[in-house]
């Protein structure tokens, strides 16, 4: 696609609900990311895929959160009996990854969570 | 703490005045890219510099790099009331370099 996609773009849940964000990065970045961002704050680092695994899982908040990626393309971030400080922006990102680093990163316009 | 921390957080300004954005960062880099959001929304990546650089210009943007003092800035010349956003810096580090840390971010208003 031509720019990297995110659905859905607002999501209200109850707490103690599972949600699913779904991010579909541009066609041929084998780079994904996922950031959260909380109201006025800066991005959270969550999970990097390069192609569909995941090297680096650091910062997944909790056990309640997971993330996949199937077919190097489409990923899914779930976060299972979401809490009230789950609410936040949740960001992805893809970047083409070649063998020089400093590739620009591509950022979606987010999934915006809020638990009540 | 984060890796990169912009300052001031918040910054407001006359329209036609130079808007100017710190960055202070703690381990070695790689790159550090600065992005503008609007919104709260995408953030949208406005000039990369590598560790090897020590300005770049893009437009009525200029940032420097000063890796003794792990530091950047960003200057935003003759700034426009649509230049209002928030302006991040992030870092990259890790082994393809892509991984990116951001800072909390510079909050900049400018009046028209």
């Amino acid at each position: 696609g031509a720019g990297v996609s995110q659905s859905p773009s607002n999501k209200v849940t109850e707490k103690g609900k599972d949600v699913e964000l779904r991010c579909d990065p541009i066609s041929g970045h084998t780079a994904l990311y996922w950031y959260r961002q909380s109201l006025g704050q800066g991005l959270e680092f969550l999970i990097y895929f390069q192609g569909n695994s995941a090297p680096d899982k650091s910062g997944l908040p909790s056990d309640r959160f997971s993330a996949e990626r199937t077919g190097g393309s489409v990923s899914t971030l779930t976060i299972q009996r979401t809490q009230q400080e789950d609410s936040a922006v949740y960001l992805c990102a893809s970047s083409l990854v070649g063998g020089s680093s400093g590739n620009t990163i591509y950022f979606g316009e987010g999934s915006w969570l809020t638990v009540v | 703490s984060q890796q990169g921390e912009e300052d001031p957080q918040a910054l407001s300004i006359q329209e036609g005045e130079n808007a100017t954005m710190n960055c202070s960062y703690k381990t070695s880099i790689n790159n550090l890219q600065w992005y503008r959001q609007n919104s709260g929304r995408g953030l949208v990546h406005l000039i990369l510099i590598r560790s090897n650089e020590r300005e770049k210009h893009s437009g009525r943007l200029r940032v420097t790099l000063d890796t003794s003092k792990k530091s950047s800035s960003l200057l935003i010349t003759a700034s426009r009331a649509a230049d209002t956003a928030s302006y991040f810096c992030a870092t990259g580090v890790g082994n393809a370099g892509n991984m990116l840390t951001f800072g909390g971010g510079t909050r900049l208003m400018v009046k028209p």
